[in-house]
């Protein structure tokens, strides 16, 4: 069975401040997409990243960068110079590669991240 | 803007009640999924269609259905509802032609509450 864990429930920074936020998980597939998604307050879930197992390249864009490790299972996601306006709960997730019509998403706790000016 | 829309936003309604969720995924989409977000279960996946078939289930409760239609909008039906399924309701969509995409976008979300 697949399963993320967010060992992290809350966090709380000051605005500025660098912030990683932890995923683990665990699969048994070979080939599997690892996600993050963030719901701010207004509630809806924006999509953040897609990463395949066989890429294991770190990626960058703007503020934010993923680390991918599989050696440690992790997936962690890093924020730069943190903004108030990053505050939410970010939610790190799974999905098996199999299937070719698509695939459910199995989603760690999430982390509630709080930037404070 | 995700493309994915879902009516109504919010719904109250009493214990014992029926009620349909509704859903239209993005353009070009096949693939549609249900999620529940509450606050002891945390998001779990409910149930997909692709293409007007049923693809794979999850923790969805025998009292919840849904199907997919040719246009393929979905509907989630939930029945005979209890206090603890007061919960945000999110569906989502993906291409689903090819394992080696499948991002799912994700509507806005029905909040129901159960009173």
């Amino acid at each position: 069975a697949q399963k993320v864990t967010q060992a992290q429930t809350e966090i709380s920074v000051v605005e500025k401040e660098d912030v990683t936020l932890d995923c683990v998980y665990e699969t048994r597939d070979t080939t599997y997409y690892l996600f993050w998604y963030k719901q701010p307050p207004s509630g809806e879930l924006v999509f953040l990243i897609r990463r395949n197992s066989f890429d294991e390249q770190n990626e960058i864009s703007g503020r934010y960068s993923w680390n991918f490790q599989k050696s440690t299972s992790s997936f962690n996601f890093t924020i730069t110079a943190s903004q108030v306006v990053d505050s939410a709960v970010y939610f790190c997730a799974l999905s098996e590669g199999k299937e070719t019509s698509g695939s459910r998403l199995t989603f760690g706790e999430g982390t509630q991240l709080t930037v404070n000016p | 803007d995700s493309g994915v829309t879902q009516t109504p936003k919010h719904l109250i309604t009493a214990t014992g009640q029926r009620v349909t969720l509704r859903c239209s995924p993005r353009s070009g989409d096949l693939s549609v999924y249900w999620y529940q977000q509450s606050l002891d279960q945390g998001l779990q996946f409910l149930i997909q269609y692709y293409n007007g078939e049923e693809r794979a289930k999850g923790n969805i409760l025998e009292r919840f259905s849904a199907q997919q239609f040719p246009d393929l909008h979905s509907e989630l039906n939930l029945s005979s509802l209890e206090l603890g399924d007061s919960a945000l309701y999110f569906c989502a969509s993906s291409v689903g032609t090819q394992a080696t995409y499948n991002e799912q976008f994700f509507g806005p979300g029905t909040r129901l509450t159960v009173l």
